[in-house]
């Protein structure tokens, strides 16, 4: 159980393009959502965090109007990259929040590694 | 700035050893501490969690030592494979809140 999946697992897109990546939790509904950014042998950074039906709230220094959350249910999120420039290009990672065992545990995607030419 | 903070760095293990990898963190908030295991392109993947009333918790070969005074807690890792080469991350996650603040990684190599 506690499975989430991402989708595309890569992309590669021209500069100016936008790319939208999917983040599902296909075996349980997940309250809150939450993306990642890494970089290359660094630590996961987080870029926003959404509840289902509600805004995304986008840490500081992460443009809202650059990467477009949209959390539409409890089992699906999307993060858009609009305008895609190469200094977007990293591995972003999802992950949600499941109730499972009572520890309120968060459970990572695989990962999308975005590449902008 | 740092929120937990991971040693060593990197790690070389010989095949059957014990890999130790240690976070001490700041803030009295923080309620639950979980590890996590990455491989190369994959996304973490929840190893083991602690909350801070138990002072160890252990599944299977993977067992997490919590000291609350010292606010310290440990990954270790029994009779190291080749297969648990990989990038260990702590994290805590203060109470009341969704945000889990992770240390910087720890690079764990197995050597056979």
């Amino acid at each position: 159980g506690a499975v989430v999946s991402q989708h595309p697992s890569w992309v590669i897109c021209k500069s100016g393009t936008s790319v939208k990546i999917e983040c599902r939790s296909l075996d349980f509904q997940a309250t809150t959502m939450f993306w990642y950014r890494q970089f290359p042998k660094q630590s996961l950074m987080l870029m926003a965090t959404s509840n289902e039906g509600s805004k995304a709230t986008y840490e500081q220094g992460v443009e809202k109007d650059k990467f477009l959350i949209n959390h539409a249910s409890l089992t699906l999120s999307t993060l858009t990259v609009t305008s895609a420039h190469p200094e977007d290009s990293s591995f972003y990672i999802c992950s949600a929040r499941s109730r499972l065992g009572g520890y309120n545990e968060q459970f990572f995607g695989p990962g999308t590694r975005l590449t902008v030419l | 700035q740092q929120q937990v903070k991971q040693s060593p760095q990197s790690l070389i293990v010989q095949k059957g050893g014990i890999s130790i990898i240690n976070c001490a963190y700041e803030n009295t908030a923080f309620d639950y501490f979980p590890w996590y295991q990455q491989f190369p392109g994959k996304g973490p993947a929840l190893l083991i969690a602690i909350r801070p009333d138990v002072s160890e918790k252990k599944e299977g070969r993977f067992t997490i030592s919590f000291n609350k005074s010292a606010k310290q807690f440990s990954l270790h890792i029994m009779d190291s494979q080749p297969g648990d080469s990989a990038t260990y991350f702590c994290a805590a996650r203060p109470r009341g809140n969704n945000r889990l603040a992770f240390g910087k990684g720890n690079q764990v190599v197995v050597i056979p």
